[in-house]
């Protein structure tokens, strides 16, 4: 099983600043088939991201994925309110499917 | 633009066997490799499994011995069963598939809330 560990844990920035999150994979992730989610609280996961950097339907050009192999990032380029969440990455390059702890952006 | 609905009970006693069908509007079920996803309170995700049109499944091996997932295409509903249940086993219950061919949920049912308790 691929585990996958998110850095930070928190990270706290104000809106406009610019975030960055880490997944890293304890093995080389197959077709760098990962994605990206952001849950605000008591809401549904929603997808962000897939294959490392292809933007799903909706998605705002802020967000955008990069990486391959073991070490994916997540980049917002400028937060926005609605941005502050939990975002969690997923690989399914190998069963069984695995998502990382999350990472949460707060306001700082 | 296919919808998904967990139902089920609440809450479940501990050693005995946790049961939700997810009923699937605006598409068909034939179409795609349904999922199961689990978050417990305060954590993170845990993709439970899938089956497929076929009746194929995959598993979590973690939960491979305590899983069961069935398909009814006439009703366009699927199922899990998990037998055996504990308090670890408290948690969201979502449903959720993908619309493309790769395993990225990009749809969601809202979430059911599974209490293991006596």
């Amino acid at each position: 099983e691929i585990v996958l560990t998110q850095s930070p844990g928190t990270l706290s920035l104000s809106p406009g600043e610019r975030a960055t999150l880490s997944c890293r994979a304890t093995q080389s992730v197959s077709s760098n088939y990962l994605a990206w989610y952001q849950q605000n609280p008591g809401q549904v996961p929603r997808l962000l991201i897939f294959n490392t950097s292809r933007r799903a339907t909706g998605v705002p050009d802020r967000f955008s994925g990069s990486g391959s192999g073991t070490d994916f990032t997540l980049t917002i380029s400028r937060l926005e309110p609605e941005d502050f969440a939990v975002y969690y990455c997923q690989q399914y390059g190998s069963s069984p499917w695995t998502f990382g702890q999350g990472t949460k952006v707060e306001i700082k | 633009q296919v919808q998904l609905q967990e139902s089920g009970p609440g809450l479940v006693k501990p050693s005995e066997t946790l049961s939700l069908t997810c009923t699937v509007s605006g598409g068909s079920i034939s179409n795609y490799f349904w999922s199961w996803i689990r978050q417990p309170p305060g954590k993170g995700l845990e993709w439970i499994g899938h089956i497929y049109r076929s009746g194929i499944t995959k598993f979590n091996p973690s939960l491979t011995s305590r899983v069961t997932m069935s398909l009814d295409t006439s009703l366009s509903q699927f199922s899990l069963k998990l037998s055996s249940v504990t308090a670890a086993d408290t948690a969201v219950y979502y449903c959720a598939t993908q619309s493309g061919p790769y395993f990225s949920f990009d749809l969601w049912g809202r979430g059911t809330l599974v209490t293991v308790s006596s």
